[in-house]
């Protein structure tokens, strides 16, 4: 059974930019979720996606948003790039409490 | 919401021995997960254990509900135990939250 896939793995991009992450869960899982691990912040949580509705969205600006498709995937969108958002992106997904991660997109923002 | 506090945040050892990792969260929990994260950032599920004990060949966990804390134990370790550890202990809001991890290096 194959685990969260993520892509891109790596993305540079330019401030200002917008970038794109892209997330498949497990299948069978309906619920995905992000977290940002930033150097020096530790994981927190960003946004919970469930059956295609946004659930619970952590303490981030407006600028970072997403959507869940109706075969469960799920986007994360981070618009008008900052130096500070170059992070490690994780995605995970459950179909009960246990959530399941991804490998991860490491984001680079120059 | 949830605290989560873990300890200690570092730890070097010397392969073959144990180590018992803790995990301390602020209140009743849903979810309790230990994760081990891969030099490439991928969190390895270890032990799903909102309570109880489980073990998984050298590791095991227990986590004590009522008193608000989770032990993570490695038993005879080795090298590739090295990495960070994360404890995430969740609510009803199904949001984890992560401890800052404890940073296990494994000499050998």
């Amino acid at each position: 059974e194959a685990g969260v896939t993520q892509s891109p793995t790596h993305l540079i991009k330019t401030r200002g930019q917008q970038a794109t992450l892209r997330c498949s869960p497990i299948s069978g899982h309906t619920s995905v979720y992000w977290y940002q691990q930033a150097l020096g912040l530790g994981l927190q949580f960003l946004l919970w996606y469930d059956e295609g509705e946004e659930r619970n969205r952590g303490n981030f600006p407006p600028r970072f948003s997403g959507r869940q498709f109706p075969n469960y995937s799920s986007e994360l969108n981070v618009n008008a790039l900052e130096l500070e958002d170059s992070a490690l992106y994780l995605c995970a997904s459950s179909r009960t409490l246990e959530a399941f991660f991804g490998q991860g997109t490491r984001l680079t923002v120059v | 919401g949830i605290q989560v506090e873990q300890s200690p945040p570092d730890l070097i050892l010397q392969e073959g021995a144990n180590s018992t990792l803790r995990c301390n969260f602020s209140d009743s929990v849903n979810n309790l997960q230990w994760f081990h994260q891969n030099p490439w950032g991928q969190l390895i599920n270890l032990f799903y254990i909102p309570s109880g004990t489980k073990q998984n060949g050298r590791l095991s966990a227990t986590t004590v509900a009522t008193e608000r804390y989770s032990l993570l134990y490695i038993s005879s370790s080795q090298t590739t135990d090295s990495g960070v550890y994360f404890c995430a202990a969740g609510g009803s809001n199904y949001k984890l939250t992560f401890g800052k991890g404890t940073l296990l290096t494994v000499n050998p």
